[in-house]
């Protein structure tokens, strides 16, 4: 069983909701990761906070805000989606936060659709 | 720009078979190569990783081999079995760096 939690497993959302991805660990890793997989893709960079700051932004479109309130938790939250932003979002949380060997343990993801 | 591919999008290989899965990398800079396994409707599970100063490390039923003379990687798994199929990606770090670069996948099927 993966020790990333990742809710909720499934999201169906309208181009004007509001909603939020949540992810947690509790491995006392410093470095918490999202990407974005789409089908047959490899998953793709989003967000990296490391110590609880953001240190990487792949440059994502400001409708999709990360937050990362405490070393444990991790949040997505997601506005003004378009429909192309369907895909798989995937957490990971890695113990080194300067990158170190990439060993990332993921989450099962949460699958978003957008109508 | 740097890249992380693989060489086929699909193998099909016989239980108990070796399969054999290659990738090409570009950036000679990468200190740490990954292999993932990622089975459907999961997360990517991380397999095994090699340092660029080493050419072969081995796992349980796993092998990965680094020629960094043609940037290539290969993960080699003995006996395959069924609970083995699943999309393979291998991936690239470069320490310091905390953007793990993922290959474009190979699809490995388990024909009994």
């Amino acid at each position: 069983d993966t020790e990333v939690t990742q809710t909720p497993k499934h999201l169906v959302m309208g181009m004007t909701n509001k909603k939020s991805l949540k992810c947690e660990q509790h491995m006392g890793h410093r470095a918490m990761y999202w990407y974005k997989q789409k089908a047959k893709k490899p998953p793709e960079l989003m967000f990296v906070y490391s110590y609880e700051k953001l240190s990487i932004n792949e440059s994502v479109p400001s409708r999709f805000s990360p937050e990362c309130p405490n070393s444990s938790l991790l949040n997505l939250h997601l506005h003004a989606l378009q429909p192309e932003d369907s895909a798989l979002y995937l957490c990971a949380s890695s113990p080194f936060s300067t990158g170190g060997t990439g060993e990332l343990f993921f989450g099962e993801g949460s699958r978003l659709t957008v109508l | 720009g740097e890249s992380v591919g693989l060489h086929l999008p699909t193998l099909s290989v016989q239980e108990g078979d070796n399969s054999i899965i290659n990738c090409a990398y570009s950036n000679s800079a990468s200190d740490y190569f990954i292999w993932y396994k990622q089975e459907s409707g999961k997360g990517p599970q991380f397999i095994i990783d090699i340092r660029s100063n080493m050419d072969k490390r081995q796992g349980q039923r796993v092998t990965v081999l680094l020629n960094k003379t043609v940037k290539h990687l290969s993960l080699q798994i003995a006996a395959t079995q069924p609970g083995d199929s699943a999309v393979y990606f291998c991936a690239e770090n470069t320490q310091g760096a905390q953007k793990l670069v993922f290959g474009q996948g190979t699809r490995l099927t388990i024909n009994p």
